[in-house]
């Protein structure tokens, strides 16, 4: 276990519709970052959150947004969705801010499935 | 956003050889490169890892190299056992932008 937790674990919804994805980081970190894996796909960078405000960003589309709150979760909407948004959707955290690196630990993903 | 390319994309071997993945990346600010493992249906999982004042680290069976001239670095597995079949990434920086995975097979 990573001390990561992603919910739900499984989704599915129709074409058109609006998600929400959310991450717990393990106690302490303070980086949240979310990635898109598409079937036999690598981990694609979407966006990294520190602190509460957005300090990267990576492919992500103009549909999809992300917040992290007070408490330090993280939230991933995905907005007006289409058949190839269908991909697991992982969220990791680490420590620290940008310029000091460290392991990322990974949460077990969401998987969404847009029919 | 960083680019890393990673090869091969898939890689069979057998049981006991010796297993090669290799990363090149265009971002010389770059000084931290880490090796993920994902096995089927499961979450990456940080296997080792390397910083820019380091040309080599080893940790039992599994070795990077990392050659910052050059731009890149590689992830050296020794002894393969069927365990070892997975998906492996590397990544790069802070935002741990990754290379697009090798698949790795090893036939008993």
């Amino acid at each position: 276990d990573s001390g990561v937790t992603q919910t739900p674990k499984h989704l599915i919804t129709a074409t058109g519709q609006r998600v929400t994805l959310r991450c717990s980081p393990r106690s302490g970190d303070l980086s949240v970052y979310w990635y898109q894996q598409s079937l036999d796909q690598g981990l694609q960078f979407l966006i990294q959150y520190y602190n509460g405000e957005e300090r990267a960003k990576g492919n992500i589309l103009e549909r999809f947004s992300a917040q992290q709150f007070p408490d330090l979760h993280s939230e991933l909407n995905l907005s007006s969705l289409e058949l190839g948004d269908s991909a697991l959707y992982f969220c990791a955290s680490s420590p620290y801010a940008t310029g000091v690196t460290a392991e990322a630990f990974f949460g077990q993903g969401t998987r969404l499935t847009v029919v | 956003g960083e680019n890393v390319e990673q090869h091969p994309s898939t890689l069979s071997v057998q049981e006991g050889d010796s297993a090669v993945i290799k990363c090149t990346y265009s971002d010389s600010a770059s000084n931290y490169f880490p090796w993920y493992k994902q096995e089927l249906g499961k979450r990456p999982q940080l296997i080792i890892d390397i910083r820019s004042n380091v040309g080599e680290k080893k940790d039992q069976r599994i070795a990077v190299t990392l050659n910052k001239t050059a731009k890149h670095f590689s992830l050296h597995i020794t002894e393969t056992q069927p365990e070892d079949s997975a998906v492996y990434f590397c990544g790069i920086g802070n935002q741990f932008y990754f290379g697009t995975g090798t698949s790795l097979t090893v036939i008993p």
